[in-house]
């Protein structure tokens, strides 16, 4: 399966602490997307970063990518009782003439204020 | 603009019975996706469209499930007969293009069958 997976399944930090969620994956991408879900809601897109990038800054959000341990990190700095919802990582790869967007099973954040 | 519409927000259905479910992408999208949610297994692409017109549907779990897209701004998904293990939250989401774009969810339709 190509899903990615989310590491850790669960975290729970103070408020102004840095949190910090990793992503793995199977085969190639050609990006690899992060996005947010508050409880209740649907889906929010935080950044995407390209196969051919390694790195890429948006606020108080840092992405890493390492092609070639097929690893992503997320970094939420100074985290905010806010930040509290769900992460997930999603791989876009090529399936033939179709390209595919995989979704992970997510991380938990909860930021204690 | 609104963002993904869907409606309704949440059904509660009996075994057995017909559920619509329905989307209005955001204007000016040309593809929309229906996703399922659960606990155990995630997020899963049911089917998308182009155009309007289905381009995988490999993820449509069995034949009670169906989607249709009859135009631009209008898109259902139907089970039917509807069964227990249907359960789950059903997301729509759309976006410009199908490579390198973000994808707009919807806010999701918590669907229970009892």
């Amino acid at each position: 399966s190509q899903q990615g997976e989310e590491d850790p399944q669960a975290l729970s930090i103070q408020e102004g602490e840095n949190a910090t969620m990793n992503c793995s994956y199977k085969t190639s991408i050609n990006n690899l997307q992060w996005y947010r879900q508050n409880s209740g809601r649907g889906l929010v897109h935080l950044i995407l970063i390209r196969s051919n990038e390694r790195e890429k800054h948006s606020g108080r959000l840092r992405v890493t990518l390492d092609t070639s341990k097929k690893s992503s990190s997320l970094l939420i700095t100074a985290s905010r009782a806010a930040d509290t919802a769900s992460y997930f990582c999603a791989t876009e790869h090529r399936e033939g003439s179709n390209y595919k967007l995989t979704f992970g099973k997510g991380t938990l954040l909860t930021v204690n204020p | 603009d609104a963002g993904v519409i869907q409606s309704p927000r949440h059904e509660v259905t009996e075994m057995g019975q017909e559920v619509t479910l329905r989307c209005k992408p955001i204007s000016g999208h040309d593809y929309l996706f229906w996703y399922r949610q659960t606990m155990m297994r995630g997020l899963e692409l049911l089917i998308y469209f182009n155009n309007n017109v289905p381009i995988d549907d490999s993820g449509m779990p069995e034949d009670r499930f169906s989607a249709k897209m009859p135009n631009a701004s209008f898109s259902t998904l139907k089970i039917q007969p509807s069964e227990p293990r249907d359960s789950a939250v059903y997301f729509c989401a759309s976006s410009i293009r199908l490579a390198g774009a973000q994808q707009y969810f919807g806010p999701g339709t918590r669907l229970t069958v009892t």
